[in-house]
């Protein structure tokens, strides 16, 4: 058990819906990470938060957005969905830049 | 893109035999770190090894970096069925956040 808690485990929705990803670090980390694996593009960093702060962007879409909130929990919400944002997407923490990152078991996304 | 290439993408092996695994990657780092993946799974978090160590160990495993050579390798000794999975090296860029980047992986089958 890494410490990072990722909710839901899986979930299926439609093409055209909205769905939230939720995430609580290790206790103590302040950076939370986001990453989309998927058979074709591997696995892709979307975006980290640092304390609240978003700290860097990778290959996020403008339909997908993220915050981390005060208490550090995380949220990744993915609108207008498609078949092809169907994936396993993962929820990192770490203490700051430069330490371990812990990921945690992700959440399964099926777009029909 | 990927920031680290790892090779090969596959690799059989009996129980009881070394595991070598390689992975390069093309600019600067901070830190490396390897993870295992079964499938379908979390990512497991196995070693972190910083851009002035060379060599690190951890139970099976050992972990060379020569920086000079942007090479990284793993190596899992007496394997073992239960060592079936995927291996990723995944690289912290040098002043770039803390995020990592992560190669394709190479797929690891350990026949009993």
């Amino acid at each position: 058990d890494s410490g990072v808690t990722q909710t839901p485990k899986h979930l299926i929705t439609a093409t055209g819906q909205r769905v939230t990803l939720r995430c609580s670090p290790r206790s103590g980390d302040l950076s939370v990470y986001w990453y989309q694996q998927s058979l074709d593009q591997g696995l892709q960093f979307l975006i980290q938060y640092y304390n609240g702060e978003e700290r860097a962007k990778g290959n996020i879409l403008e339909r997908f957005s993220a915050q981390q909130f005060p208490d550090l929990h995380s949220e990744l919400n993915l609108s207008s969905l498609e078949l092809g944002d169907s994936a396993l997407y993962f929820c990192a923490s770490s203490q700051n830049s430069g330490n371990t990152i812990y990921f945690g078991e992700g959440s399964w996304l099926t777009v029909v | 893109s990927q920031q680290g290439e790892e090779d090969p993408q596959a690799l059989s092996i009996q129980e009881g035999e070394n595991a070598t695994m390689n992975c390069s990657y093309k600019t600067s780092i901070n830190n490396l770190q390897w993870y295992r993946q079964n499938s379908g799974r979390g990512l497991v978090h196995l070693i972190l090894i910083r851009s002035n160590e060379r060599e690190k160990h951890s139970g099976r495993l050992r972990v060379t970096l020569d920086t000079s050579k942007k090479s990284s390798s793993l190596l899992i000794t007496a394997s073992r069925a239960a060592d079936t999975a995927s291996y990723f090296c995944a690289t912290v860029i040098y002043n770039q956040g803390g995020k990592l980047i992560f190669g394709q992986g190479t797929e690891l089958s350990v026949k009993p």
